[in-house]
Order: C-alpha cells, then sequence, then structure tokens
C-alpha cells in the first residue's frame, strides 16, 4: 500500500533531551513537510523540502532540524531548544506542480515532560 | 503576511446542510484546499479550488471568489460521520506550501 508513515505515534521524552521523529513516504513525491498542530492553532509549518539534500525553513523553525537524505524519508528533530515541543506532529507530501494535493501522514504525539 | 479566518465551532442537525466560510489575506494565491480531520487522526483532502466557482464532489461542495477572498464549504445530508473539523489553507505562491486557517470543529447532532 502507498502511503506515509510516522512513527511511534505517541513519544514521551524528558525535558532538555533531543529527540528524532520519523516519515517515510512511499508515494514517490518529490516534496514533504513536517508540520506542527496546537490545540486551538491549526497546522503551523516547520520545515519543507522539495528535493533531496535541500530543505527550507517554514514559519517556526526555531528548535527544529531536518535532513533529506534520501527521497523516500524526512526526519525531523525536536531539539532541547524548541521551548514548547509537546505537539502533534504531522508529516506530508506532495508532487510539486501547483495542482499538487498534499497527504498527511498519521502524525506523532509528542509529551515533552 | 498571511491570515486564515474560519468559524471555530459550528454546530448542525443530521441530514441537513452547512456552509463553512473561510476568508482570507495573503501576498500571493496558488489555490485554496479544504481538509477534513477527526480529532486525533491526519487530516484527509477534500477539496482544491484555484479558479472562482464551484467544485461539487459528491455531498461536498466548495466555492472560491478570488476577487473577495472568500471560500466556503458545503456539506450536504449531514451525516454522524462528519463531525471533525475542517481546515482551510492556502497555498502560496513561489513555495509551493500551505499556510492553514485554525480550522472549524463542526458537531453533527441526531
Amino acid at each position: 500500500d502507498g502511503g506515509i508513515t510516522q512513527s511511534p505515534k505517541y513519544l514521551f521524552r524528558k525535558e532538555g533531551q533531543n529527540v528524532t521523529l520519523s516519515c517515510e513516504q512511499n508515494l514517490n513525491h518529490d516534496a514533504m513537510y513536517w508540520y506542527r498542530q496546537d490545540p486551538g492553532q491549526g497546522l503551523r509549518l516547520i520545515y519543507y523540502s522539495q528535493i533531496v539534500n535541500d530543505f527550507q525553513k517554514g514559519d517556526i523553525a526555531e528548535g527544529y532540524s531536518v535532513s533529506r537524505e534520501k527521497k523516500e524519508s524526512f526526519p525531523l528533530t525536536v531539539t532541547s531548544a524548541q521551548k514548547n515541543p509537546t505537539a502533534f506532529y504531522l508529516c506530508a507530501s506532495s508532487g510539486v506542480t501547483s495542482t499538487d494535493t498534499q497527504y498527511f501522514g498519521p502524525g506523532t504525539r509528542l509529551t515533552v515532560l | 503576511g498571511q491570515n486564515i479566518d474560519q468559524p471555530t465551532e459550528m454546530t448542525a442537525t443530521e441530514g441537513a446542510i452547512v456552509q463553512i466560510n473561510c476568508t482570507y489575506q495573503t501576498s500571493g494565491f496558488n489555490g485554496l484546499f479544504w481538509y477534513q480531520q477527526h480529532a486525533g487522526e491526519a487530516p484527509t483532502f477534500l477539496s482544491y479550488n484555484v479558479l472562482d466557482g464551484l467544485e461539487e464532489k459528491g455531498r461536498f461542495s466548495s466555492f472560491l471568489s478570488r476577487s473577495k477572498g472568500y471560500s466556503y464549504l458545503l456539506l450536504k445530508e449531514l451525516q454522524m460521520k462528519d463531525s471533525a473539523s475542517y481546515l482551510c489553507a492556502v497555498r502560496r505562491t513561489g513555495a509551493n506550501n500551505l499556510f492553514f486557517g485554525t480550522g472549524t470543529r463542526l458537531t453533527v447532532i441526531p
């Protein structure tokens, strides 16, 4: 089945620790995205990548880092510099034309204790 | 800058019709998307408008007026499973990414 996988679904970390969230897609999409969702705030763009080995900051990139070494994978690291890391993190992918739709993975709920 | 306004919550009755409005102000516009999101789940794509007018897809229709910066999502013959949040998002020009509104939580009651 084609799709986007994120693991784990729930993740707990202690304050001050870095944590990496995985995102894998087998849709052969060139573009991948990371969003954060907080209650009442909708989705906010963290980072995006339109091609392997290249990525751009979104609206709230501070405290996060990404890599895009393979077309299928776009891991997100939440660093200790992120002030409020507890949130629901969603990965998405799409083609790169203007009409392409973004498709989302199931999300990872990160709780920092 | 960008801004999208949607009502925070709406309630409608099973079998009825509901219209969810979205107004936007963006420096560049390259299409508007509607997504459905059930609690704790990923958003799923509903519709895409880039030209003015109405797009119909089964029980769901979406309308766009670019000159007014306005869109709406129309849901007909409401079912209990339509209880979800509905997200309006604008594709930004040049960057091929989406800017989302805060979403409208729809509750369908019997």
